[in-house]
């Protein structure tokens, strides 16, 4: 079955550290460049990370650039989010997502299958 | 960074009826957009990349114009799953990838 599935969220303390991941199975991991997506109370989807099938291409939005960390791991088919230093504004359910890739002749990183997201709340 | 601003922020339409979503770009993205809808407690679903594409089984009641800055998704007699939270996705000029703030279609 082609499918991410999420674990690691929690309630963490700011100035706390949390490492997210997310299991790929059903679908070649190596083909796929991957990304983090999290979606905070009462806002929008706000992109956080990307990281190209290779791992040699590695891209953090601003808000979290020098605090978190996207990884992949090949040979157990998993993507990871470490972060550290988080602030009570990371908080958010986060989703771990794939780039759709080449179709109709060009390539595209548009998301076309997400995991089923998970929580991190940041609080004292 | 590219800005994308959706409009409305809430749009009430009667089931059956149509619902033209708006999404704007603060500089040219080609076609490379995406739409998606998320429902509460579900992950976004994509509907539409390269602005007007179908992601595979999405239902034809869908359809996405446009290029360069403006862009629309249109659903076509809507269905009670239709009711949700639409976004629009740049993917043109990046990093960072940058989404809109989002439409909700709710019932009128």
């Amino acid at each position: 079955q082609v499918q991410l599935v999420q674990s690691g969220g929690d309630l963490v303390k700011p100035g706390g550290s949390l490492r997210l991941s997310c299991a790929v199975s059903g679908f070649n991991f190596s083909d796929y460049h991957m990304s983090w997506i999290r979606r905070g109370p009462g806002k929008g989807l706000e992109w956080v990370s990307y990281i190209s099938r290779s791992g040699k291409s590695i891209y953090y939005a601003d808000s979290v650039k020098g605090r978190f960390a996207i990884s992949r791991d090949g040979a157990n088919n998993s993507l990871y989010l470490q972060m550290t230093n988080l602030r009570v504004d990371d908080t958010a359910v986060y989703y771990c997502a794939r780039s759709l890739g080449y179709a109709t002749g060009f390539y595209h990183d548009a998301f076309d299958l997400w995991g089923q997201g998970t929580q991190v709340t940041v609080s004292s | 960074e590219i800005v994308l601003t959706q409009s409305p922020d809430t749009l009430f339409v009667s089931p059956g009826q149509s619902a033209t979503l708006s999404c704007r770009a603060s500089q040219s993205v080609s076609n490379n957009l995406a739409w998606y809808q998320q429902k509460p407690g579900q992950a976004p679903r994509l509907l539409i990349y390269a602005a007007y594409t179908r992601a595979t089984g999405v239902p034809a009641r869908f359809s996405g114009h446009g290029s360069g800055t403006d862009f629309t998704l249109t659903i076509s007699s809507l269905q009670s799953e239709d009711f949700a939270l639409y976004y629009c996705q740049q993917y043109n000029n990046w990093p960072p990838l940058t989404f809109g703030g989002g439409t909700k279609v709710e019932i009128k």
